[in-house]
């Protein structure tokens, strides 16, 4: 599985935009790059996944360049309630299974 | 459609002793994959189950073990526990068509 690497923490305010990138320079050709949240003592929550170019849902986008071996999530006119630890997951389940491995995330601070 | 529910929440059990814990997935999925959080380590991969069988298993002892009933309901074993033991265990589930896992509530497990 290819290993991630995220920046450790960030601190922003609310209503503004948080961009946290994630590299990924071992990404395989089937994996997909998913993100998830967590609040403490609570399970990992899912944001948003893709595979190429841009993925929108209702809480986030998800920017990846054609090369892939990045890849970054974006939290638009972020608030309190998403003050959390993000974490970003590439793999590929497959055949093989669901084996998620959780690098160390990223703790974002949103500051009123 | 319900989520993914752990029970139970909360356990303290003495060093020595042995613990089960259950989670039943989101209605359809047919895997369940378990994680164990602590603090120092972060979140680390136990096992995965799919169809009752164990498909992908992570790098922990013996004393960890799991299965799974024919409704998809998993149980995961822990004996003889350690004071290290002490973390919050997660319960994934996933959908066979897609590579998202969807998180339980977790047990907070506690050994003195």
């Amino acid at each position: 599985l290819a290993k991630t690497t995220q920046p450790i923490s960030m601190d922003s305010y609310e209503g503004q935009e948080v961009n946290i990138t994630c590299s990924h320079n071992n990404i395989a050709t089937n994996d997909y790059i998913t993100w998830y949240q967590q609040f403490p003592s609570q399970g990992p929550r899912f944001i948003i996944q893709g595979y190429k170019t841009k993925v929108t849902n209702e809480v986030a986008s998800l920017f990846i360049p054609a090369d892939r071996k990045s890849s970054t999530l974006s939290l638009p006119r972020v608030s309190l309630s998403d003050t959390a630890v993000y974490y970003c997951l590439v793999g590929d389940s497959g055949a093989a299974g669901n084996k998620l491995t959780f690098g160390g995330g990223t703790r974002v601070l949103v500051k009123p | 459609k319900a989520g993914v529910t752990q029970t139970p929440r909360y356990l303290i059990k003495t060093r020595g002793q042995q613990v089960t814990l259950s989670c039943s997935p989101i209605s359809g999925h047919r895997s369940v994959s378990w994680y164990q959080q602590t603090p120092g380590q972060g979140l680390q991969f136990l096992f995965e189950y799919f169809s009752e069988t164990q498909r992908n298993k992570g790098n922990f002892p013996g004393r960890f073990s799991g299965r799974q009933f024919s409704n998809s309901r998993s149980e995961m074993n822990v004996s003889t526990l350690e004071l290290g033991d002490s973390a919050l265990y997660l319960c994934a589930s996933t959908a066979t068509s897609t590579d998202t896992q969807y998180f339980g509530p977790g047990t907070r497990l506690t050994v003195l």
